[in-house]
This record gives C-alpha cells, sequence and structure tokens, in this order.
C-alpha cells in the first residue's frame, strides 16, 4: 500500500535560516513520482517539483532543493534562507503509475518563518 | 484566467441539505479529480475522471457522494443529505497526463451546521 509520513507537524524557524522538511514514503511500485506542494494561508496548492523513481539527481530551484534517496524511501526538501513568505503549510506526495495519477499526500509540515 | 475554477468558494448548509460543487478544468486537461481536506490534515483522493469515465472511487465516498463529468468538460460533486462530518474543504484538480502535476483549484468550502 501506499503512504506519505512528514513526521514534522510544525517548523518554526528565523528569518534566513535554512530549514528541511522531510518526507518518507512507501509504495510496492517500481515507477512511481514524488512531489511537493505549497499551500499557503490564501489555501490554493501550488506545485513545486515532481521527480520520478528512477531519477535521483538532487535538484535545485533558487533557493529551494531536494533531496531523493531511494534507498532510505525519502525525499526531502530544503529551502536555503528562508523568508517570511515562504511560510506556509508544505506537503510531500506520492503517486504510483498504475494508480491513474492520483496523488497521496503526506499529512504535511507547517513552516512558520519568524523575521 | 485558464486555471482551476471551483463554485462555490464558501457554502453553509443545515444538516440533511443537498449540496452541489462545481468544477471547471483546464480546457486541455483530460484527468480530473476531487479531493477532500479537513483541517490539519493533507488532501484526501475522492475521485477521479479520465474525460467522462469515472475511473475510481475511494472507500470515502459514500453513496451521498457522487460525481459526473459530462461531456468530459466541467464536473459536479453533490453530497446528499449532508452531515457534520461533511464539513470539509473539496478540492478539484485536472491534469494533461497520468502521473503528471496537478494543477488544483482553490477550493470549496462546506460548512455543514
Amino acid at each position: 500500500a501506499q503512504k506519505v509520513t512528514q513526521a514534522q507537524t510544525e517548523i518554526s524557524v528565523v528569518e534566513k535560516e535554512d530549514v528541511t522538511l522531510d518526507c518518507v514514503y512507501e509504495t510496492r511500485d517500481t515507477t512511481y513520482y514524488l512531489f511537493w506542494y505549497k499551500q499557503p494561508p490564501s489555501g490554493e496548492l501550488v506545485f513545486l517539483i515532481r521527480r520520478n523513481s528512477f531519477d535521483e539527481q538532487n535538484e535545485i530551484s533558487g533557493r529551494y532543493s531536494w533531496n531523493f534517496q531511494k534507498s532510505t524511501s525519502s525525499f526531502n526538501f530544503t529551502i536555503t534562507a528562508s523568508q517570511v513568505v515562504d511560510s506556509a503549510v508544505y506537503f510531500c506526495a506520492l503517486s504510483e503509475t498504475n494508480q491513474g495519477g492520483k496523488l497521496i499526500f503526506g499529512q504535511g509540515t507547517e513552516l512558520s518563518v519568524k523575521p | 484566467d485558464t486555471g482551476v475554477s471551483q463554485d462555490p468558494r464558501h457554502k453553509i448548509t443545515k444538516r440533511g441539505q443537498n449540496v452541489t460543487f462545481r468544477c471547471d478544468p483546464i480546457s486541455e486537461h483530460n484527468r480530473l479529480y476531487w479531493y477532500r481536506q479537513t483541517l490539519g490534515q493533507g488532501p484526501e483522493f475522492l475521485t477521479y475522471f479520465q474525460n467522462e469515465a469515472q475511473l475510481e472511487k475511494s472507500r470515502l465516498l459514500s453513496d451521498r457522494f457522487s460525481a459526473e463529468r459530462p461531456k468530459g468538460s466541467f464536473s459536479t460533486l453533490e453530497i446528499q443529505r449532508t452531515e457534520q462530518g461533511d464539513s470539509a474543504m473539496y478540492l478539484c484538480a485536472s491534469s494533461l497526463v497520468k502521473a503528471g502535476e496537478l494543477f488544483f483549484g482553490e477550493g470549496s468550502r462546506l460548512t455543514v451546521l
């Protein structure tokens, strides 16, 4: 069965600190996709990244970076030099190719960045 | 605006009433998904369509819930005989390809009194 676990419910940091959000997943599929979404206070889920199971290269996009490790079934997300605008709930999600493209979400990590 | 749109954004109803939500996906997207999100939780999958065919329904979707997507365009989610436990945000998303990025609407918040 597929499952996504985000063990950190809430994280609070001070602006300019680096912060890592953890994501651990479970799947029996060999082909799957992992996602991160941001949900700011306005409520709309915003896509951040999609990674397939065959691509373990880390990715960097500006202040955001993602570390995918199949050996530990983890797909962690790091924000460097955090800013107040990064305050939001972040969701990790899993999609298995034989499941029609639906996403299974973790419970989310609420990040609060204080000035 | 060419994003996913949902209507109404907020609905307050009394227990036992029926409610209907509408979702207009991005026009070229053939896949449409419904999710439910309660406070402090991640979105939970309810059902999805490929074109007009409803291909999967979650066990969360009791027989009081019905979803349609006539002609493979907009979709409706109806909840009959609402219960207080139905209070949640109902999210719609669409995608162009399987396992592709899902584009979410702003959601329809339901409050059942």
